[in-house]
Formats: C-alpha cells, structure tokens, sequence
C-alpha cells in the first residue's frame, strides 16, 4: 500500500551498529506499529503507539527503541544491532475509530517491509 | 518473500478448487479474529474479520467460520485463482487497544 513507506527496504549492516527505520503514512492514522517477521512464524509486535509522543512495548521490545514525533511518521532503531535481529521489518497504520470505504475497524495498513541483515 | 515460508503448512489446490485454511487459537478472551494474505515481497493485507460472538461471516469469495468450543478459525476461498497464491496468516486481536498477535502462518499454492 503506497499509503505507507518504509526506508530503506534494504539494509545490511554490521553487529554494533546503530540503525533507524524509518515508517511515513499519508492516510492520517493515529495509531502505528513496528512487527518483525523472521522465517516460519508470524509478525510480532515490537512498538506500537496511539498518538503523537505516545509509545507502548509490544511483545518483543528488548534491543529496539522507537520515536512518534509526528503523526505521520513512527521510526524504528536499533541501538546496537545484534545477527539475531536480522528479520523482515513491517510498519503498520490503523484508525479503529473512523474506518471508511468498507474497511473494518481491525484493519491495519501495512507497509512493504525492509530487509535488515546484521552480520 | 519465500524466507517468510519457511516451516510454515503447505496447501496445495488446484486452480476453480475450494480452498479450507485453518488455524488454532489460544486465547478465549479475543475478541475478534482476522484473515490477513501477504503475497511475496509484501507487506499483509486484511481480508476478513469475525467477531467472537460470531461463528460465520462471509465475504466476496471468502468465508470464515468460528468453533469457539474448540478454539479453531478457518478461512474458506471459492473457487481459488492463482492469484490466491500467498501466505495466510491469522490473528487474534482484543478491542481494547487494538493489538494484533499473529499466528505462524500456511501458505497456499493454487495450482493451474
């Protein structure tokens, strides 16, 4: 969905290095999420926050750190990057309280991804 | 992409085929249950929801039915099109606060 962009959609770097990912939205959403996807199993959920400032820890927060400075735009970092956080990285939007155009209010847009390898 | 696959189930249907994708749930409390697909090298895409005080809800082409007894949630696609090709995932989410928890996944392969 173009409605949300993620950059890079590719990166590789190297372990102790400090990365950000950075998740934009132009549908006007309040809420946002950071997943990460490994092989075989589902999205879990690092960071998600409701507004502007606010931040709540998701499942698996240890190792990342996140920043909603403004509505449109929730990034993602990674203050010492370790192999194990190689993964496939999704931001999400949602709006629960004004779904429109016959979304449902459980419906979250999700970004395309970024691929981050730690070596 | 295909690392996503990985492990996951497999079904493999023949394309005008009905397919059945099934998933267990643990946690009785939900209060909805949803049908995301994310086709390869892309992020999931919503297809249908439930509500836990639902056992059936259709959709176009889609159809998913809630055993709360035995915690199971299916996704029925009609006559699937290899456009159906993906991997499924379902997800659980409580309405207070509107967290998704995901299951591991199955992917479909639509055979022509």
């Amino acid at each position: 969905d173009a409605d949300v962009t993620q950059t890079p959609r590719n990166r590789i770097t190297k372990t102790g290095k400090r990365i950000m990912l950075e998740c934009s939205q132009t549908k006007g959403h309040d809420r946002m999420y950071w997943y990460r996807q490994d092989p075989g199993l589902g999205l879990r959920l690092i960071y998600y926050s409701f507004d502007v400032k606010d931040i709540n820890k998701g499942e698996i927060s240890d190792g990342y750190s996140v920043s909603r400075q403004a509505q449109a735009k929730f990034s993602l970092s990674l203050e010492s990057a370790i192999p194990n956080q190689t993964a496939l990285y999704f931001c999400a939007t949602s709006d629960p309280a004004a779904p429109s155009g016959g979304h449902s209010y459980n419906e979250q847009f999700f970004g395309p991804g970024t691929r981050l390898t730690v070596l | 992409g295909e690392s996503v696959g990985l492990h996951l189930p497999t079904l493999s249907v023949q394309e005008g085929d009905n397919s059945i994708i099934n998933c267990a749930y643990s946690n009785s409390a939900s209060d909805y249950f949803i049908w995301y697909k994310q086709e390869s090298g892309k992020g999931p895409q919503f297809i249908i929801d439930i509500r836990s005080n639902m056992d059936k809800r259709q959709g176009q082409r889609v159809t998913v039915l809630l055993n709360k007894t035995v915690k199971h949630l299916s996704l029925q696609i009609a006559a699937t099109q290899p456009g159906d090709s993906a991997v499924y995932f379902c997800a659980e989410n409580k309405a207070i606060g509107n967290k998704l928890v995901f299951g591991a996944g199955t992917i479909l392969r639509v055979k022509s």
